[in-house]
C-alpha cells in the first residue's frame, strides 16, 4: 500500500517569507509526527497529533512555527517569516495508533532551504 | 534529560567483515527502543523495536540486542547494500503520544 508522502520534496525560499509543508499519513493512521533534521543533528521532534488535535506542541521551536491536521489526515506544518536556521529536512510520521508499541513510518521529507 | 548517543559516528567496513553499532541511552522510563535504516535523500526506514533488556530481533543480516542501559546492532558478514546511516531511537510516552528521541546516527559504508 502507498506509505507517508510529503510535498514539496525540496523548497527553496528567502528569508522573511512563509512555507507551508504538507503530509499525507498511511489511510487510517491515526497519530502523525513531525520532526526536523538538520545537518549533523538527530531527528528533533516537533509535533504530534492524535485525529485533529495537537496534544504535544512541545518540540516546535518558536510561535512562528505552527501545524494542523483535517479530516485526521492530511497535516500542514507551516513556518512564518522563515530564517537561515529554520534550513533543514521537515519529516513526517504516521502510525496505527499511539500506543508505545506502534511502529512510526516515515515519509521521504521536505528539504527546506533559507536563503 | 533524555539522552541517545550513537557510536562510532562513521563506520568503514570490508565487505564480509562482520561488527556492531553501539546505541547508548539514559532515559527516565523506556517504553521501547527502536533501530531505523536511512538512506541519504530518503526517510528512515523501519528496521527494529526492542521493549525490554534480554530481547533480540533479527532480520537477515542485522541482529539487534538491548539491555538496561545499551543496545547493540550487530551487522554479520555486511554487503555494499547495507551502507546507510543507522538511527536509534527512544520512545518517550508523553501527552498520549510516542515521542521519539533519536541519536545523531552512525553512518556505515561497506566495501567491496
Amino acid at each position: 500500500g502507498a506509505g507517508v508522502s510529503q510535498s514539496p520534496s525540496n523548497k527553496v525560499t528567502e528569508k522573511g517569507k512563509d512555507v507551508e509543508l504538507r503530509c499525507d499519513p498511511i489511510s487510517g493512521h491515526t497519530a502523525l509526527y513531525w520532526y526536523r533534521q538538520s545537518l549533523g543533528q538527530g531527528l528533533e521532534f516537533l509535533i504530534y497529533f492524535q485525529g485533529n488535535s495537537a496534544p504535544d506542541k512541545s518540540g516546535l521551536p518558536s510561535d512562528r512555527f505552527s501545524a494542523e491536521r483535517t479530516g485526521g489526515s492530511v497535516s500542514t506544518l507551516t513556518i512564518q517569516r522563515t530564517q537561515q536556521e529554520d534550513s533543514a529536512v521537515y519529516l513526517c510520521a504516521s502510525s496505527h495508533g499511539d500506543r508505545v508499541t506502534e511502529t512510526q513510518y516515515f515519509g521521504p521529507g521536505t528539504r527546506l532551504l533559507v536563503l | 534529560e533524555d539522552q541517545v548517543t550513537q557510536s562510532p559516528e562513521a563506520l568503514r567496513l570490508q565487505e564480509g567483515e562482520s561488527s556492531s553499532l553501539n546505541c547508548s541511552y539514559t532515559v527516565s522510563g523506556l517504553r521501547g527502543l527502536f533501530w531505523y535504516r536511512q538512506d541519504p535523500g530518503k526517510g528512515p526506514e523501519f528496521l527494529f523495536t526492542l521493549y525490554s533488556a534480554g530481547e533480540e530481533k533479527e532480520k537477515e543480516r542485522l541482529k539487534a540486542t538491548l539491555t538496561k542501559k545499551e543496545s547493540f546492532l550487530h551487522i554479520t558478514a555486511p554487503k555494499p547494500e547495507d551502507s546507510a546511516t543507522y538511527l536509534c531511537a527512544v520512545g518517550i510516552l508523553t501527552g498520549g503520544g510516542n515521542k521519539l528521541t533519536f541519536g545523531t546516527g552512525t553512518q556505515l559504508k561497506v566495501e567491496l
